[in-house]
């Protein structure tokens, strides 16, 4: 069992361009959430996908926005980047229970 | 709402010493409560949960956290830490009420174990 992946590792992205971040849920997983976690700070809800829709949002503006394919691998767009959309993007999936983790995606805007 | 609150940004111990990171949470309803721990460079790493029944709940290498209802607290102890527990540690809670299973996190406790 491969876990939660995520692509790219890493990414470097200038202010206003668009950038799309990618998420393989753990095997049997139904559910995928994302959050972004800023440096030094704990994670913060942005969204959550079932069934292929969002069934949860956090505080964040639309410029933030996914999807959820039939396979359950989601995506997560982001539009307009900021300087302050530079951190960590972490993808978890889960059925019942526990959320699992996956590694991350490092973003850079400048 | 929900939040949580982690007191302390720093934790030291020496190794062989028990360790305890603290963790406080706010929910409207009854909590799910999760701790995790984050390596450099790393996601997070599911460390143990507590949703009903005994307060003292059990996890990954040898970590357990007591739940004190009346305190609103969920306190990670273990009793003999070792130099490879040092790591970023985060306490998150969830609203069980709460179709979805948004976690909301604390902001981390970063944990030193000197040898």
């Amino acid at each position: 069992d491969a876990g939660v992946t995520q692509s790219p590792t890493h990414l470097i992205k200038t202010r206003g361009q668009q950038v799309t971040l990618r998420c393989s849920p753990k095997s049997g997983h139904d559910t995928v959430s994302w959050y972004q976690q800023a440096l030094g700070q704990g994670p913060q809800f942005i969204f959550q996908y079932y069934e292929e829709e969002e069934r949860q949002r956090g505080n964040f503006p639309d410029r933030f926005s996914g999807h959820q394919f039939p396979n359950y691998s989601s995506e997560l767009n982001v539009n307009a980047l900021l300087l302050g959309d530079s951190a960590l993007y972490l993808c978890a999936s889960s059925l019942i229970g526990e959320q699992f983790f996956g590694p991350g995606t490092r973003l850079t805007v400048l | 709402a929900q939040s949580v609150a982690q007191p302390e940004d720093q934790v030291n111990v020496a190794e062989g010493n028990p360790l305890t990171v603290k963790c406080t949470y706010s929910v409207s309803g009854n909590p799910y409560l999760f701790w995790y721990v984050q390596y450099p460079n790393r996601g997070l790493q599911f460390l143990l949960k507590y949703i009903t029944g005994d307060n003292l709940v059990k996890g990954s290498y040898g970590f357990e956290a007591e739940f004190n209802k009346s305190q609103t607290s969920f306190h990670l102890k273990k009793p003999s830490a070792l130099v490879s527990d040092s790591a970023l540690y985060f306490c998150a809670v969830r609203d069980m009420r709460n179709a979805g299973n948004m976690l909301t996190f604390g902001g981390g406790t970063r944990l030193m174990v000197k040898p």
